[in-house]
């Protein structure tokens, strides 16, 4: 069965620098979230969108921007990159009228 | 908003036994759902078992169940003839109906003992 894809795996950034993390859902799911979790913590939710409109924000720092485009594919851009933005970037996705998300493998992002 | 709390940081069993992770929650939505989601060293978030707030029945998959005390806002997670690929960091999570983002508890790390 297909499942969520995510691009890159890992990615290494400078200080001050920008990243774009991408998140492909599993083929008819309507929504996209974005998780970020830092070491040794527990996931925190970022952003979602359904049908490629916004539907809920987290505690995502105006740094970052996100957008479903028409396939349903997601990207998150971080800009301005911190040594605290280091973690791992999940992105999960769930089919029409359902409760249960779908994690893709995530993106270890480290910023030096 | 949502809490989720697991007082148990980490847990170990032996091999073939029984172990229950403890999960408690605190929420003002009248319908929501609560999960289990397992983190083997590999990072990945796969889920286990979901409870829909509304049933009264415990949900079941295969060797893991679920033991739902609505009243007491308690969610635990019971693994069965625990298996060496069963260790990994558990989050307890939950979400509200209409609006499924995830609010994880802070984790709780299981080893199997052969």
């Amino acid at each position: 069965a297909a499942g969520v894809i995510q691009s890159p795996r890992h990615l290494i950034k400078e200080k001050r620098e920008t990243a774009t993390l991408k998140c492909y859902p599993i083929p008819r799911h309507d929504t996209v979230y974005w998780y970020q979790q830092g070491p040794g913590q527990d996931p925190q939710f970022l952003i979602s969108f359904y049908e490629k409109m916004q539907s809920d924000k987290g505690s995502i720092p105006d740094r970052f921007s996100a957008q479903q485009f028409s396939d349903y594919h997601s990207e998150l851009n971080m800009s301005s990159l911190e040594l605290g933005d280091s973690a791992l970037y999940f992105c999960a996705s769930s089919p029409p009228g359902g409760s249960k998300q779908f994690f893709g493998p995530g993106t270890r992002l480290t910023v030096l | 908003a949502q809490t989720v709390t697991q007082s148990q940081p980490e847990m170990s069993v032996q091999e073939a036994e029984t172990v229950t992770l403890s999960c408690t929650y605190d929420t003002s939505e009248s319908d929501y759902y609560l999960f289990w989601y397992k983190q083997p060293p590999s990072r990945q978030m796969i889920l286990v078992i979901r409870q829909e707030a509304y049933k009264q029945q415990n949900a079941t998959e295969n060797r893991f169940s679920v033991n739902f005390q609505k009243a007491a806002k308690s969610f635990s997670l019971k693994i069965s003839d625990s298996q060496l690929g069963d260790a990994a960091m558990y989050f307890c999570a939950s979400s509200s109906f209409g609006n499924e983002k995830l609010t994880f508890g802070t984790g709780t790390r299981l080893t199997i003992i052969p």
